[in-house]
């Protein structure tokens, strides 16, 4: 078993739907950190978060620390969004080496 | 702005040929990683550092070595290129610590060929 397991693995959607990607992990965090990679390979940090909520415009990642599980949420989704969107887990013993979900591919049609 | 810069977006080798594969950030980062990335497996390290001239392995050392003569340069080295090591590469640095120290940025990515 993974210790950072993602769901779904693809997730299709039609443009302005609201969408939902998890993450559950079995360690213990310092932190849980949601990346973006579009097509052609460049992977940017969405959000980094030890508890609560945060926002970025259309984006919002939660967390939940006792039931080791975060969300990360799109609203009114668009054609743009598309990318694989991967959750990545800094635990306590490991400093600062991640250990990443799988990844979701998400694809958002006009 | 933190950059991190692999030296080639693509790369078309030969089997048994000896690779290098160059990284370099601008930010300062005592860490630095190299990944490589298969479809369905996702993100999985190879090598990291944590200071010049040392490194450690990460899941899948086999078949790679790493330098760090630098702190601001990672190479990450195919010492003969085998046909399975085709694969996206992405290095990536940070800071040492916890929480907000350990966010990552990564370089754009190269897609190495073996043939």
């Amino acid at each position: 078993k993974n210790e950072v397991e993602q769901s779904p693995q693809n997730l299709t959607a039609q443009e302005g739907e609201f969408i939902t990607i998890n993450c559950s992990y079995s360690v213990g965090i310092s932190a849980l950190h949601w990346l973006q990679q579009h097509p052609g390979g460049g992977i940017v940090s969405l959000f980094m978060l030890s508890s609560g909520k945060k926002k970025h415009g259309r984006l919002i990642a939660t967390i939940n620390i006792q039931e080791k599980h975060s969300s990360l949420h799109i609203t009114a989704s668009h054609p743009r969004d598309s990318a694989v969107y991967i959750c990545a887990a800094a635990g306590w013993t490991s400093g600062s080496r991640l250990t990443f979900g799988e990844g979701t591919q998400l694809t958002v049609n006009p | 702005d933190v950059k991190v810069t692999q030296s080639s977006r693509y790369l078309v080798k030969r089997t048994g040929e000896k690779v290098f594969l160059e990284c370099v950030q601008d930010m300062d980062h005592e860490n630095m990683f190299w990944y490589r990335q298969d479809p369905g497996l996702g993100l999985r390290l190879i090598y990291f550092s944590y200071d010049v001239k040392m490194k450690e392995k990460g899941d899948i050392p086999e078949g790679y070595s790493v330098s760090r003569e630098k702190k601001e340069r990672f190479s990450l080295i195919l010492e003969s290129a085998s046909t399975n090591q085709t694969s996206m590469y992405l290095c990536a640095s940070s800071l040492w610590g916890q929480g907000i120290d350990t966010e990552a940025f990564f370089g754009q990515g190269t897609r190495l060929t073996v043939v």
